[in-house]
């Protein structure tokens, strides 16, 4: 089946907190796993990972991919108020099947 | 560099009625994708366009229907109109099937 399942469907920090949210996703046709941030409207993409123990950072967001055991997290370090947002996940089966099957996200909500 | 534009932002239309939503891509992207978005079942794939081939299609009804043009320019058509089809509709353009892939605002359709 088709499937991406994120963890914790949502979560309540304070700032400062470091947060990991968590992406699981079947093997079938896979090419990629993307990273989005939603906040009102459209998601933001924050990062693609195709490689194996290859971290992708951007300030205090960060991203790796465990392609054996068929997961992906995203931590977030010194959490802000501005990281409150829906996460999303999304697994790309790419070439001629090109899709994204997304996770149900997780929402964050990061109080003062 | 313009980012991905989906017009309108907002419609309302009645049950039976047809609706045509427009994306236009990051200059340069060839493929473009459409997704709904619910509260109950998160984004879900709609169907996939890359020069002007509809590669890939969702699990949805046949009312659901798209073209891509060949300035890549994209437009999903609804023929009747049903409540449940009340929805954030969501496009993504990305260079290649295998790329990052951007979303636009979306447009929110609601159907009374």
């Amino acid at each position: 089946e088709d499937k991406v399942v994120q963890s914790p469907l949502s979560l309540v920090v304070h700032e400062g907190d470091t947060v990991t949210l968590n992406c699981s996703y079947e093997v079938t046709n896979f090419r990629s796993l993307l990273w989005y941030k939603q906040e009102k409207k459209a998601p933001t993409f924050l990062f693609m990972l195709t490689s194996s123990g290859i971290e992708k950072k951007s300030g205090r967001l960060s991203s790796i991919l465990d392609k054996k055991e068929l997961f992906s997290i995203l931590n977030i370090t010194a959490t802000q108020t501005g990281d409150s947002a829906i996460y999303l996940c999304a697994r790309n089966s790419g070439g001629s099947n090109y899709k994204l099957t997304f996770g149900k996200g997780t929402l964050l909500t990061v109080n003062p | 560099k313009a980012g991905v534009t989906q017009t309108p932002r907002y419609l309302i239309k009645t049950r039976g009625q047809q609706v045509t939503l427009s994306c236009s891509p990051i200059s340069g992207h060839r493929s473009v994708s459409w997704y709904q978005q619910t509260p109950g079942q998160g984004l879900q794939f709609l169907f996939e366009y890359f020069s002007e081939t509809q590669r890939n299609k969702g699990n949805f009804p046949g009312r659901f229907s798209g073209r891509q043009f060949s300035n890549s320019r994209s437009e999903m058509n609804v023929s009747t109109l049903e409540l449940g089809d009340s929805a954030l509709y969501l496009c993504a353009s990305s260079l290649a099937s295998g790329s990052e892939a951007f979303f636009g605002q979306g447009t929110r359709l609601t159907v009374v």
